[in-house]
C-alpha cells in the first residue's frame, strides 16, 4: 500500500548507456514531479506533469525525457548517461489546488561509472 | 528568483528543544513546508504552514512564520535521537506554479544522548 513507489531503488551503469526510472502513485493525485538530489543533498525540481501534460521543465538537458502514460505514472528516461548524472532521483505527487503538499517516493540512487 | 536558505548543522542533547531556521526571498510564497530525510530514505512531510498564518503546532512540532522578515522556524520539543536527520525547508508559490517546490540546502540535526 505504498503511496509513491519508484523502481529501481539502486541503479549502477556505465557512461553512455540509456536507462529508465519508473514512478507510480496510488494517491489519486493529478500532478507528479521528478527531483534530483546531488551529493551535497541539494534538491532541485526537474519536471512536473499535471494530468499527463508537461508543466515544468527546469533547464534539464534534453537527454532526460519524462513520460507520463497516465496520471498515476511518471517515468524518467535518460539517454547517454554522464558521470554528472549520478545522484538520487525522487519522484513526488500532489493534488493541485489543495495545499500542493507533495508526497515523495523513496528515491532511486543512480551511479554512473 | 526564489531562494531558500538554512543553516547547515545543528547539534543538541536528547531532551532539549531544537530550533531550525529558514529564510526565503519569494514574497509570493503561499505555502511553506518542513520535510525530514533520514539516511538513505526519501523525504517525509512533517508539517506545512500557509503564508497567512503566524504559527502552527502539531504535537512536538511548532512552526513559526514571520512573513515580514521572510523567516520560518521549526521547533522540535523534547528532541529524541530518532529525530536525527536532515530537515528541509521548502516553499511554493502555488497557483500556476503547479506546486513547484524550492528547497533550502537542508539542516543536519544531530541529537546526542
Amino acid at each position: 500500500d505504498t503511496a509513491v513507489s519508484q523502481t529501481p531503488k539502486y541503479l549502477v551503469t556505465q557512461m553512455g548507456n540509456d536507462k529508465s526510472i519508473k514512478c507510480e502513485q496510488n494517491l489519486g493525485h493529478d500532478t507528479m514531479y521528478w527531483y534530483k538530489q546531488d551529493s551535497k543533498k541539494f534538491l532541485k525540481i526537474m519536471f512536473s506533469y499535471n494530468n499527463k501534460e508537461l508543466i515544468i521543465n527546469e533547464t534539464v538537458p534534453n537527454r532526460f525525457s519524462p513520460k507520463s502514460p497516465d496520471k498515476a505514472h511518471l517515468n524518467l528516461h535518460i539517454n547517454s548517461l554522464e558521470l554528472g548524472d549520478s545522484a538520487v532521483y525522487f519522484c513526488a505527487s500532489s493534488w493541485t489546488g489543495n495545499t500542493d503538499t507533495q508526497y515523495f517516493g523513496p528515491g532511486t540512487r543512480l551511479t554512473v561509472l | 528568483g526564489e531562494d531558500v536558505e538554512q543553516s547547515l548543522f545543528l547539534s543538541v542533547r536528547e531532551g532539549d528543544s531544537s530550533v531550525i531556521n529558514c529564510t526565503y526571498t519569494d514574497s509570493s510564497s503561499t505555502y511553506l513546508y518542513w520535510y525530514k530525510q533520514e539516511p538513505g530514505a526519501g523525504l517525509q512531510l512533517l508539517t506545512y504552514i500557509f503564508s497567512n498564518m503566524d504559527m502552527k503546532q502539531d504535537q512536538r512540532l511548532t512552526v513559526l512564520l514571520n512573513k515580514k522578515d521572510k523567516h520560518l522556524s521549526l521547533r522540535i520539543a523534547d528532541t529524541q535521537t530518532g529525530d536525527s536527520a536532515i530537515y528541509f525547508c521548502a516553499e511554493t508559490a502555488g497557483g500556476t506554479s503547479y506546486g513547484k517546490l524550492t528547497f533550502g540546502q537542508g539542516t543536519i540535526l544531530t541529537v546526542h544522548p
